[in-house]
């Protein structure tokens, strides 16, 4: 069946460093890729997405691109601030929505 | 910008207790999920509605939860008996179509069992 594995958590970098969050998946069809964030005690916030293969999502200097060579969604961030902690989920979906565990990020000062 | 309501936020019971949630979905979005998140992992699809029918429950734990959305619009989750093992957030999601398409979250309801 379809999952998504993510990179585990937590991350925790000083603000303005770069971030990357590895996501890869599995997936019999050609689904869409999406990261989500939830900050706490609120529901998730869909964050970026992407549909078909090469396609790349961005939002708020957020970026991932589809890479279907490497089953891959890598979440990328070129300079973090402190308001960008949260967990982040990696999801697909095809027939269903399937997500990834959730990274934790903690930006610092 | 339209969203996902639900009802109530937190909700602290006692075991063997009944619990209900409830979910307005964002308007005309066909759609509708329940998912349970417990800490520290992602959501889990409970059930998943189109329209007023159930399209996907194969996850729950139907000898105690039991969902409807007689409408086609705002849907209830209810939990009878509560356990402690139930303890989690309960996510409600919409979309316009089926398939593939972005996922709108509510808020959450954060229940508690004791």
């Amino acid at each position: 069946g379809n999952s998504v594995t993510q990179m585990e958590g937590p991350v925790t970098l000083s603000e303005e460093a770069f971030l990357t969050i590895n996501c890869t998946y599995t997936a019999t069809g050609y689904p869409s890729l999406f990261w989500y964030v939830q900050y706490p005690g609120e529901g998730l916030q869909l964050l970026l997405k992407a549909t078909k293969a090469d396609d790349k999502g961005s939002n708020k200097g957020f970026e991932a691109t589809y890479r279907k060579e490497t089953t891959s969604f890598h979440l990328e961030k070129g300079s973090v601030q402190v308001s960008d902690s949260a967990v982040y989920f990696c999801a697909l979906s095809d027939n269903d929505m399937r997500f990834g565990a959730g990274t934790r990020l903690t930006v610092k000062p | 910008e339209a969203e996902v309501a639900q009802s109530p936020r937190y909700k602290i019971t006692e075991k063997s207790q009944a619990v209900a949630f409830w979910c307005d979905p964002i308007s005309g979005h066909a759609t509708l999920y329940w998912y349970r998140q417990i800490l520290g992992q992602g959501p889990e699809l409970l059930v998943q509605f189109q329209d007023e029918s159930v399209v996907d429950d194969s996850q729950l734990p139907k000898d105690r939860f039991s969902a409807e959305r007689l409408k086609g619009v705002d849907s209830t989750l209810k939990i009878q008996p509560a356990e402690l093992g139930d303890s989690a957030m309960y996510l409600c999601a919409s979309t316009a179509n089926r398939a593939g398409d972005t996922q709108y979250f509510g808020p959450g309801t954060r229940l508690t069992v004791l």
